[in-house]
């Protein structure tokens, strides 16, 4: 069975940086086609994809927040973390992180969540 | 990059069918995959489709999607609606560089 929980602060001052974990069990990041992603979502909003960073080290991040954004895995620890930097109040969201899927099919490439986590509220506010 | 865009939200009546669509402003929406998440009000977003129009283990057969490239869209459809289909649902596809994008949500309303 495949869990994932977020963890980090739930306020955070504007201008801080914020470092969110991903404890998860039933998979490894270590095992080829794996990936871990982050997503969030403001308060009534839409989701919003952030990071994801697969088994083999690669990284990607939204090109909106790329400058802010970084995300590290500790395999053996099985951790995500992934930090933001610079905070504002539209920040303030859920954020997710999720066990994503990555295979070839019929010579195409897909990659899906599989799992997602609880969520974590965060409040960017001084 | 380009957008998702998914009706703010529809209803239908218990036992109907129901379509929800998303529709991709650039590019070829069969270049990618789309998948399609479920989000009940308090909950967790839980995948109900991927890849274009598979079901994971233990989502019912009432949920079906397709692809449309004359129209450059993915719909989602659920048949036999029932009251707890009720939830806001994403559709979500990805780029060339593996960034993904999510349309803005459609609300279900099951009246």
């Amino acid at each position: 069975q495949i869990t994932l929980k977020e963890s980090g602060p739930t306020l955070v001052k504007p201008t801080q940086t914020l470092t969110l974990t991903c404890t998860f069990s039933g998979f490894s990041l270590s095992t080829s086609g794996v990936g871990v992603g982050w997503i969030r979502q403001p308060p009534g909003k839409a989701l919003e994809w952030l990071a994801l960073i697969y088994w083999d080290d690669d990284k990607r991040y939204s090109p909106s927040l790329r400058n802010r954004l970084t995300i590290t895995k500790d395999t053996s620890k099985n951790k995500v973390v992934l930090t933001m930097t610079n905070m504002d109040p539209v920040d303030t969201a859920t954020y997710y992180c999720a066990h994503v899927l990555c295979y070839d099919n019929n010579a195409y490439y897909h990659e899906y969540v599989q799992q997602w986590g609880q969520g974590t509220l965060v409040t960017v506010s001084s | 990059n380009f957008m998702l865009t998914q009706p703010h939200s529809v209803s239908e009546s218990p036992g109907k069918t129901v379509t929800i669509s998303c529709t991709r402003n650039s590019g070829n929406i069969a270049s990618n995959s789309v998948q399609w998440y479920q989000q009940r009000p308090g909950s967790s977003p839980t995948t109900v489709i991927y890849e274009d129009k598979q079901r994971p283990s233990g989502v019912p057969d009432r949920f079906s999607a397709s692809i449309d490239s004359s129209s450059n869209s993915a719909s989602l459809s659920i048949s036999g609606l029932k009251t707890e289909d009720e939830a806001d649902y994403y559709c979500q596809s990805y780029d060339t560089n593996n960034h993904w994008v999510f349309g803005g949500g459609t609300k279900l309303t099951v009246l």
